[in-house]
């Protein structure tokens, strides 16, 4: 498996508090990636890194931010939560390509977050 | 707008049989086409992949066929098992640069025994 973790893994809290998920990987890889799965939506990508403080949007990154400040460890904050990022937020890494020569994606188990 | 879509929601097959799932895509600049695996309170794992200059990929039960002119993918399980159930994603990208996934929407799985 890809030493991947996520904290928390559950959350619950109010609108309009500041929340903040962690990445944290072990395998040295360049890419991570924040996803969130929604129903009838599959996997929709927030933001992603290719570096440390090398960050960049994905398809739904209105109302969050990300830092990579070590290779390990990417962070995604709502600043002020709201009921529509409720949602299951998936982390990924992945090595140096995703072609024939490189390695795919791989996920880490995910933190259900509820806004209230 | 959906770039790839994946039309059945779900699929049901029996036990042994051929679970055939299928994904189409827009965005001909696409060149590497993956398949990944979730089952419930996990994160999805991949499967199989393909490159936009074959036709097939094998591993085991699961074959990937591309047809490009058509920009349709499907996913062969031969024979299905009861532990395949499970959403199946189609996801595609373009080799090099930030290597972004776009998946699609997902197709449920279920084979029964």
């Amino acid at each position: 498996d890809a030493g991947i973790t996520q904290s928390p893994r559950h959350k619950v809290t109010e609108t309009g508090t500041p929340v903040t998920l962690r990445c944290h990987q072990t395998e040295n890889h360049r890419y991570m990636y924040w996803y969130r799965q929604d129903p009838g939506h599959g996997l929709r990508l927030i933001h992603y890194s290719y570096g440390v403080k090398d960050t960049d949007k994905g398809e739904v990154s209105d109302g969050y931010s990300v830092s990579r400040s070590k290779t390990e460890d990417f962070l995604l904050t709502l600043e002020s939560a709201t009921s529509s990022q409720t949602s299951v937020y998936f982390c990924a890494i992945s090595g140096p390509g995703q072609g024939p020569k490189g390695r795919p994606q791989h996920f880490g188990d995910g933190t259900r977050l509820s806004i209230l | 707008d959906q770039q790839v879509k994946q039309n059945s929601p779900s699929l049901s097959v029996q036990e042994g049989r051929i679970s055939i799932l299928n994904c189409d895509y827009t965005n001909s600049m696409f060149d590497y086409f993956l398949w990944y695996k979730k089952y419930p309170a996990e994160g999805p794992t991949f499967l199989i992949s393909i490159s936009s200059i074959k036709d097939k990929n094998e591993d085991g039960r699961f074959t990937v066929f591309l047809n490009k002119s058509a920009k349709h993918l499907s996913l062969h399980i031969v024979p299905s098992q009861p532990g395949d159930s499970a959403v199946y994603f189609c996801a595609a990208t373009t080799q090099g640069g930030s290597e972004k996934l776009v998946f699609g929407k997902g197709t449920k799985l279920t084979v029964n025994p």
